[in-house]
Parts: C-alpha cells; structure tokens; sequence
C-alpha cells in the first residue's frame, strides 16, 4: 500500500483560506469514506482535526472542513490563523490487511 | 479525554527486540483498538498494527512476520513487540487508540534508534 501524496508545503496569509490534497487510489481514499485529518506541531502528538471525510469532533473550531472527490481528499482551513502554522497529514482506510495508510504531510505557514 | 503516555528503550543494537508499552489515561479502556504507528526520520507515518480488548490483533503485511502487540487490561496498558530490528527499523513510534475506521488519540511519539 502507497503512502497518499499530499502536497509538500502550501501558506496564506492570516484570514486567507488554504487547501490541502491527499490522493490515494481506488483501494483506500476513493474506496471508503473514512479519511481523517490529522494537526501535529513540533514534538507535539498529532491531533484529529477531521474524521469520516468531513466530520469534526468536538473542540475543533468549524474553520476546519473536509472532503472528498473520488481518490483525492481536500482539507480546507478558512480564516487562517497564527496557531493553524503546523504539518497536517491525511489518513485513510484500506481495507482489512493494511487497515490504514498515511499521507506524505503538508506543512502550512501562515504568512 | 483519553492522554497516553509511552516509554521503552531508546537505542537498540541491530538484531535485538524493541519492546514499548503504553499506558492508557482516561476514557473506557475497552471503547477502542490499540495501535501502533512509526515514523522513519524524513518519512511518512506507517501503520504497524493493533489489538483490541478481546486480544484480537491486525497488523501490517510488510511487519506481521516480526511484530507482537499485547494487552494488559488490568493495568491498562499496551505492548509493542517488534524482532530482529535493523537500521531500518529507526522510527519516532507512536501508540494510539483507533475506532474502526479512524485513529483517534496519539501519544507523544518515542525516537527508537538502531545502531551498532
């Protein structure tokens, strides 16, 4: 099973949104509605943003939304702020042998 | 709020057992899967495997012929087993609790390095 291919880097100002892909294929992204998102900061754990695509647990402000076209999944921050500056990474689910797999990580300056 | 807290050792010589536990902080211990993810320094995150309550385990393909994880419910805690490491076995390794389809919590991630 691939790693998803995210793009290595994408900034905006604060305010701006951003938007960030995570392509897979048939087998994972396109094949299960089950992509998550993930903030991490420096030497800080990663922190669940989104799940099932497009949900947000609580706490997490609604200026993080999800989606999803086909393989590729799209994490999109509205209203940037100083805080969001952190590498984001995508997961997805793949079935029963691989259960999950990763994206390759975006990390987000806020300009 | 589920928090976990990780330890084992750090430095590992080629050929020898890596061995992590993690403890489980808050939340019901048998809501979840406990899994276990690892990071090589400059790469993408890895999924190694998981286990659940009732002992039932999946793991990684490319992993499931040197890799254990165990359960100790009483005391909360979980354990990663992985045989014959080599070099490129050096990972930031992470425990986690999963649903079925999501990973949920992370720990804070633990540098094993292997090195002779």
């Amino acid at each position: 099973q691939s790693a998803l291919t995210q793009p290595r880097s994408v900034s905006g100002s604060p305010g701006q949104s951003v938007t960030i892909s995570c392509t897979g294929t048939s087998s994972d992204v396109g094949g299960y509605n089950y992509v998550s998102w993930y903030q991490q900061h420096p030497a800080k754990a990663p922190k669940l943003m989104i799940y099932d695509v497009n949900k947000r647990p609580s706490g997490v402000p609604d200026r993080f939304s999800g989606s999803k076209s086909g393989n590729t999944a799209s994490l999109t921050i509205s209203g940037l702020q100083a805080e969001d500056e952190a590498d984001y990474f995508c997961c997805s689910y793949a079935g029963d042998y691989t259960l999950f797999v990763f994206g390759t990580g975006t990390k987000v300056t806020v300009l | 709020q589920v928090q976990l807290q990780q330890w084992g050792a750090g430095l590992l010589k080629p050929s020898e057992t890596l061995s992590l536990t993690c403890a489980v902080y808050g939340g019901s211990f048998s809501d979840y899967y406990w899994s276990w993810i690892r990071q090589p320094p400059g790469k993408g995150l890895e999924w190694i495997g998981e286990i659940n309550n009732s002992g039932s385990t999946n793991f990684s393909p490319s992993l499931k012929s040197r890799v254990s994880i165990s359960v100790d419910t009483s005391q909360k805690q979980f354990t990663l087993n992985l045989s014959s490491v080599t070099a490129a076995d050096t990972a930031v390794y992470y425990c986690a609790t999963a649903s079925d389809t999501t990973i949920v919590n992370w720990g804070q991630g633990i540098l094993v390095t292997v090195s002779s």
